[in-house]
């Protein structure tokens, strides 16, 4: 049964950096595409990139210049970094995998439980 | 980005009721529509895959409709377990995008 465990500190300095790991368990991290994703309070849920190996990242446009996505494959572990945090960052953040169930198919089928980051003086 | 935009964003119901909730892309995607489930302290829940295609393990009263823009969940006769919010999400397009949600609260 694939289990994702998501992990980092749950508050984090006004313009210093976050950083999350997701580790995996139950199957191997080199097969599929990792995604995080987040959702600040009261608000819906927000993609925030993803990973295959450590060469194969999409992120999403309007974060992509604050956030770097990395693998270890020797621990089946992929984290997440953010930079220059601001208030605006504070979210439960989720990983999740991504499969191809057929035509058309793409989604996530597995998550995390999330972790509560909160960006505070 | 692709906008997806859900409606209602909350409605009451009772168990036993038949419910639909409804989701707008704000372009063609043909039917790479998911659906989730996601309760208060729990990770979401994949419920629908490509627009109608129920995922191993949720049950039959769940059901989804729809292609190119206009998409819809089902639910057939309300369980108290299903009291959650449900987001749609539009895979079409690498940066994925959900909607904002519909919140599905006890009458």
């Amino acid at each position: 049964q694939v289990q994702l465990q998501e992990s980092g500190p749950g508050l984090v300095k006004p313009s210093e950096t976050l950083s999350l790991t997701c580790t995996v368990s139950g199957d191997s991290i080199s097969s599929y595409y990792w995604s995080w994703i987040r959702q600040p309070a009261g608000k819906g849920l927000e993609w925030i990139g993803r990973i295959y190996s450590s060469e194969n990242t999409d992120y999403n446009p309007s974060l992509k210049s604050r956030v770097t996505m990395s693998v270890d494959t020797s621990k089946n572990q992929f984290s997440l970094k953010v930079s220059s945090l601001t208030a605006a960052d504070t979210a439960v953040y989720y990983c999740a995998r991504e499969v191809l169930s057929g035509p058309s198919a793409i989604n996530f089928d597995h998550w995390g439980q999330g972790i509560l980051v909160t960006v505070s003086s | 980005d692709i906008q997806m935009t859900q409606s209602p964003s909350s409605l009451s119901a009772s168990v036993g009721d038949r419910v639909t909730i409804n989701c707008r892309a704000s372009q063609y995607i043909s039917t790479f529509l998911n659906w989730y489930q996601h309760k208060p302290g729990k990770a979401p829940r994949l419920l629908i895959y490509a627009a109608s295609t129920l995922q191993s393990g949720v049950p039959s009263r769940f059901s989804g409709r729809g292609s190119g823009t206009d998409f819809s969940l089902t639910i057939s006769s309300l369980h108290p377990e299903d009291f959650a919010t449900y987001y749609c999400q539009q895979s079409y397009s690498t940066s994925f995008t959900f909607g904002q949600g519909t919140k599905l609260g006890i009458k």
